[in-house]
């Protein structure tokens, strides 16, 4: 199965850097994607690791430990429009061999000036 | 930049009838997927397909639900005999490949009402 745990809520200050934790259990790993999800609106993508250490998009960085089952997304130079929900998601691989996405429950970061 | 199209954004419908829920992917991916967010709730895989057959489904993707691809652009998902419990956010995502490193990139979703 497959089990994916990330803190509900986090608060930050504009111009600030956050960092958002996400530990997972999963059963066959083929990759894990950070999802921006404002309320409403659909899941956007933000970045994706599937070798174990950091990468960088912008003010966006994500980083990956396969042993750990551990991986967490740090946001730079927070921006009000940064409030949104953060979506872990893990890409397992089942029978077919065709992978899907299981998601974690999010994080609603708050962004406060 | 291209982008996944759904319609409506809101269906409201009474329990018991049937709905579709249409979505147009991304012109050039291979690999579409349903998913549904209920309020306040994760978003949860329901189904994939590629080469016009399901590739997997979860146990949420029961006798209830079907989906079909009609033509070259078109991906439906057919809920039958809608129960209180269907009301949610549903979202359709394509990518270009099936492995990893491709995106999913996700619709607007439509968001389902059963009264």
């Amino acid at each position: 199965g497959q089990n994916i745990d990330q803190p509900t809520e986090m608060t930050a200050t504009e111009g600030a850097i956050v960092q958002i934790n996400c530990t997972y259990q999963t059963s066959g790993f083929n990759g894990l994607f950070w999802y921006q999800q404002h309320a409403g609106e659909a899941p956007t993508f933000l970045s994706y690791n599937v070798l174990d250490g950091l990468e960088e998009k912008g003010r966006f960085s994500s980083f990956l430990s396969r042993s750990k089952g551990y991986s967490y997304l740090l946001l730079k130079e927070l921006q009000m429009k940064d409030s949104a929900s953060y979506l872990c998601a893990v890409r397992g691989v089942r029978n077919s061999g065709y992978s899907t996405l299981t998601f974690g429950k999010g994080t609603m970061l708050l962004v406060s000036p | 930049e291209p982008e996944v199209t759904q319609t409506p954004s809101h269906q409201v419908t009474q329990m018991g009838q049937e709905v579709i829920l249409r979505c147009v992917p991304i012109s050039n991916h291979l690999y579409f997927y349903w998913y549904r967010q209920i309020l306040g709730q994760k978003v949860e895989f329901l189904v994939s397909f590629y080469n016009n057959e399901i590739s997997e489904k979860s146990e949420i993707f029961d006798d209830q639900f079907s989906v079909e691809r009609p033509d070259g652009s078109n991906f439906t998902l057919k809920i039958r005999s809608t129960k209180l419990e269907d009301s949610a956010m549903y979202f359709c995502a394509s990518s270009a490949q099936g492995a990893a490193g491709q995106p999913q990139h996700f619709g607007d979703g439509t968001r389902l009402s059963i009264l």
